[in-house]
């Protein structure tokens, strides 16, 4: 299967600081990504759908200053948690479909972030 | 709008009885249906999928799926568990002829799969 990466696998930071998170597909060309935000024993909740040269789609409810997302190139996506909080702790994944075979999405191996 | 159901939060089974994880789905066109896992502190891995053709699908590490249309289920089977197999497990589903938000993926609250050695 299709190899998506996401860096990195964990962080910690501190109040009021920014941290980046990085997806990339390895083996793919991925036009769109998808960043999901997962809580303690719970299911994974779309926050939104990044589209390589134009602006991410949020889902409903998610802060679009807060989690900026840039897809700059057919294989990169970034996710910024800007002026994170405590509450901002999760476990972020995202993941990709290929472009021409738009069934099953790959997943990226998950950023555990924890905000101090 | 598209919504999955895993009714059972924790399924226990001893190592070489056969297992089952439940999903019902609801979706109105097309589904397209998936079983992912998720082991401690790692992204999903894809098992299997319905997309179309036979009703039983064959995935990896030996586990199964039965899609029954009529019951709008597609529940997880293994015919001998390992406790390897010991994992988070979500069922999703997706609408195969939509476009826009419905070809998002909808997964469910997930199982937590427990191989009793």
């Amino acid at each position: 299967g299709a190899v998506v990466s996401q860096h990195p696998s964990w962080v910690i930071c501190k109040s009021g600081t920014s941290v980046k998170i990085e997806c990339r597909s390895l083996d793919f060309q991925a036009t769109t990504m998808f960043w999901y935000r997962q809580f303690p024993k719970q299911s994974l909740m779309l926050m939104a759908t990044s589209n390589e040269g134009s602006k991410a789609t949020y889902e409903q409810g998610v802060e679009k200053d807060k989690f900026l997302i840039n897809h700059a190139s057919l294989t990169l996506s970034t996710l910024t948690v800007t002026s994170a909080h405590p509450e901002d702790s999760s476990f972020y994944i995202c993941s990709a479909r290929y472009p021409d075979r738009d069934t099953e999405a790959f997943f990226g191996q998950g950023t555990r972030l924890t905000v101090v | 709008a598209q919504s999955v159901a895993q009714p059972e939060d924790q399924v226990n089974v001893a190592e070489g009885n056969p297992l089952t994880v439940k999903c019902t789905y609801s979706v109105s066109g097309n589904p397209y249906l998936f079983w992912y896992v998720q082991y401690p502190n790692r992204g999903l891995q894809f098992l299997l999928k319905y997309i179309t053709g036979d009703n039983l699908v064959k995935g990896s590490y030996g586990f199964e799926a039965e899609f029954n249309k009529s019951q709008t289920s597609f529940h997880l089977k293994k015919p001998s568990a390992l406790v390897s197999d010991s994992a988070l497990y979500f069922c999703a589903v997706r609408d195969g002829g939509s476009s826009g938000s419905a070809r998002q993926l909808t997964f469910g609250s997930g199982t937590q799969l427990t191989v009793l050695p």
